[in-house]
């Protein structure tokens, strides 16, 4: 069975300070990969998808980018974190069907001080 | 530009009733529906997928139904339990393959 890893669970950072927040998933090839951040009473908000190593669609333009090293690895990376960066960070892959459901890590909190 | 609302943000019923939780899409063209489910701090949980050409999905004590002509879903939920509650997120795949969220409705069950 597919399985979704994300760590750290939780992250308080200063801000101005670095971020590396991973995602792997485990019992599937080539999934297409999703970063979301989910703010306090809002929807989701897609960041950056991929569908393929090296391949990363930016949905936003913010100071966060991601990269995908590896076919179920997928990290998300900021050279200097901003109290606007605060939030919950799902990380989410899905078959290569575009049409499928998406299966959702379960998220790491960041804090930005 | 599709845009998805929820209502009502936060709903609180006794045990063993049975409730529909709302949700509501600007633009018809739609592949698919689908309705998850948040416990707090925690990733989401599919629930039920509904194509595009489908009007209702069931499983368990759970049924969906969407109407795209009018823009609106449903999420049906018989003799609520304690263990239902958590919020509940609605989301629109687009057509560029994106899912659109809802910001989802904090569902209580009182014992």
């Amino acid at each position: 069975s597919q399985t979704i890893h994300q760590w750290p669970a939780t992250l308080v950072q200063p801000v101005g300070s670095p971020l590396s927040l991973e995602c792997t998933v485990e019992g599937t090839s080539n999934p297409n990969l999703y970063w979301y951040r989910q703010a306090a009473g809002r929807g989701l908000q897609l960041l950056f998808y991929s569908v393929g190593i090296g391949q990363i669609s930016s949905e936003v333009p913010q100071n966060l980018s991601a990269s995908r090293p590896q076919d179920r690895q997928f990290i998300l990376s900021s050279k200097k974190l901003l109290l606007s960066d605060s939030g919950f960070y799902l990380c989410a892959w899905s078959g290569t069907s575009e049409s499928e459901t998406q299966y959702f890590g379960p998220g790491t909190r960041l804090l930005v001080l | 530009k599709q845009e998805v609302t929820q209502i009502p943000a936060a709903l609180s019923v006794p045990e063993g009733e049975n409730l529909v939780l709302n949700c509501s899409f600007t633009d018809s063209a739609i592949y698919n529906l689908q309705w998850f489910r948040q416990d707090p701090g925690k990733g989401l949980t599919s629930l039920l997928l509904i194509q595009s050409s489908q009007r209702e999905q069931t499983s368990g004590r759970l049924n969906a139904s969407l109407d795209k002509s009018s823009g609106r879903s449903t999420l049906y939920i018989a003799a609520s339990q304690p263990g239902d509650s958590a919020t509940y997120l609605c989301a629109v795949m687009d057509s560029n393959y994106q899912l659109i969220w809802g910001a989802g409705t904090k569902l209580i069950i009182k014992p």
